[in-house]
């Protein structure tokens, strides 16, 4: 059974540094991308990027390219999103997601973690 | 890249059936046949219904079912049934050098 296991809630203050995981399970992790999904309260759905497992190829959407950093290692199965200075607005649920992509365009989203709630407050 | 367009709520009784539609434009929905849909119960991660404009993944119900004409997508639900009341997504691709792009969602009540 394909499974994307997110780490638990966090809460930070601005400007402290994040770096949140998702740990793939039951499929060969370096075959298939990891992306990432913001959620802002009471919102709707947004792509960050996306990375490939097998050699950490990623791409970010322009609203987060230098914003955030996507890693991935391998030799445990685990994506992360990291913050090196988290803002308030930052505050917001964020899924992992296994997208497929076929010729390099993400065609639809198969498996998603459980969401790991992140909130930013003084 | 601007979101899709959905209504931000709909409704309709047991049994009945609803359409929820996912505006965009000849760069994304109108040029590919890329639309996927999710649905998103209170406090849970989204699920996919509906692939590639039409296609059910195993295990989603035929009530559900997909549409495009045009830039506009729908997602149409027949027989509606309580558990179905939940926030839906519209997705697309919208071209190289973008990841895609989703819809604001459709809040579905079954009344």
């Amino acid at each position: 059974e394909v499974q994307l296991v997110q780490s638990g809630a966090e809460v930070r203050k601005p400007g402290e540094s994040l770096k949140i995981s998702c740990k793939g399970s039951g499929y060969s992790f370096t075959n298939y991308w990891i992306g990432w999904v913001r959620q802002m309260p009471g919102k709707g759905l947004e792509w960050m990027g996306i990375i490939y497992c097998g050699d950490s190829d990623t791409r970010y959407s322009p609203s987060f390219q230098g914003q955030v950093t996507i890693s991935a290692d391998k030799s445990i199965s685990t994506a992360y999103l990291q913050w090196s200075s988290l803002k308030a607005s930052d505050t917001a649920m964020y899924y992992c997601a296994r997208p497929t992509l076929v010729g390099g365009i993400i065609m639809w989203i198969d498996y998603w973690g459980q969401g790991t709630l992140v909130t930013v407050s003084s | 890249q601007s979101a899709l367009t959905q209504p931000p709520s709909a409704s309709g009784s047991p049994g009945q059936s609803v359409t929820i539609s996912c505006t965009g434009t000849s760069s994304d929905v109108g040029n590919y046949n890329y639309v996927s849909w999710y649905q998103q119960h209170p406090g849970k991660a989204p699920k996919l219904m509906i692939y590639e404009v039409s296609k059910r993944p195993s295990g989603v119900p035929d009530r559900f079912s997909g549409s495009k004409s045009g830039n506009t997508a729908s997602l149409t639900v027949s027989g509606l049934q309580a558990e179905d009341e939940a926030d839906y997504y519209c997705s697309s691709y919208a071209g190289s050098n973008n990841l895609g792009v989703f819809g604001g969602g459709t809040k579905l009540t079954v009344l």
